[in-house]
């Protein structure tokens, strides 16, 4: 079955970088698009960033653009998160999920989510 | 920025109800392109639907969905105890993609 596992959560002080990872397990990892969405008790869920199955497309949503980068190592059916310049306001849990499709928003799997925690 | 705004916040039902979930959008969905989950403390959301009404796979017909122009509707009938849960819509028509805030179903 399809698992999607992440790590490189931890605490990290405002204006650091932290790169998450997700390993992907179970289905063709190079065939399909990937998303970060991120959780917080006070903002909900909010999608962050979508690269698709070969890393030509990326979207980001406007608050993180320009400090959070996506990428992907097919070879190694994983794909990551850069996080520069974090702020306060970037705590949550962080959510890796495929998309259903090479090139599709939707998501139809979600990995258990790492806990990024941004404090001074 | 496609706003979704769920209804109502809090859900109280007994086993064997009927419960209607409520995800109204602040404009057009393109192709109705809206998708629900399902999301219990602890664990990671759940995908039941997409395309509005249709079910996920392995996902039971106990589960359905509608659209009425932007009101799209997640219907849960004979409410088991596991369907509790806090409950998603999430459109994927449009960037940003977005999430309601969500409903918590309690039974």
């Amino acid at each position: 079955q399809v698992q999607l596992v992440e790590s490189g959560g931890g605490v990290v002080q405002p204006g650091g970088s932290l790169r998450l990872s997700c390993a992907g397990s179970g289905f063709s990892f190079s065939d399909f698009s990937m998303h970060w969405v991120r959780q917080t008790p006070g903002t909900g869920m909010e999608w962050v960033a979508f690269l698709s199955h070969d890393g030509r497309n990326a979207l980001y949503r406007d608050s993180v653009k320009g400090r959070f980068t996506m990428s992907r190592d097919n070879s190694k059916n994983t794909v990551f998160l850069q996080m520069n310049i974090l702020r306060l306001d970037d705590t949550a849990v962080y959510y890796c999920a495929r998309g259903d499709g090479p090139g599709n928003w939707l998501i139809d799997n979600w990995g258990q989510g790492a806990l990024v925690t941004v404090s001074s | 920025e496609i706003v979704l705004t769920q209804s109502p916040g809090t859900l109280s039902l007994s086993p064997g109800e009927r419960a209607t979930l409520s995800c109204r959008a602040s404009q057009s969905v393109g192709r109705n392109f809206v998708a629900w989950y399902q999301q219990k403390p602890g664990q990671a959301p759940r995908f039941l639907m997409h395309g509005a009404s249709n079910r996920a796979t392995d996902i039971p017909d106990r589960f359905s969905g509608s659209v009425s122009g932007t009101d799209f509707t997640l219907t849960i009938s004979r409410l088991e105890p596991e369907d509790s849960a806090m409950y998603y819509c999430q459109q994927y028509a449009d960037s940003p993609i977005s999430f309601g805030q969500g409903t918590r179903l309690e039974i």
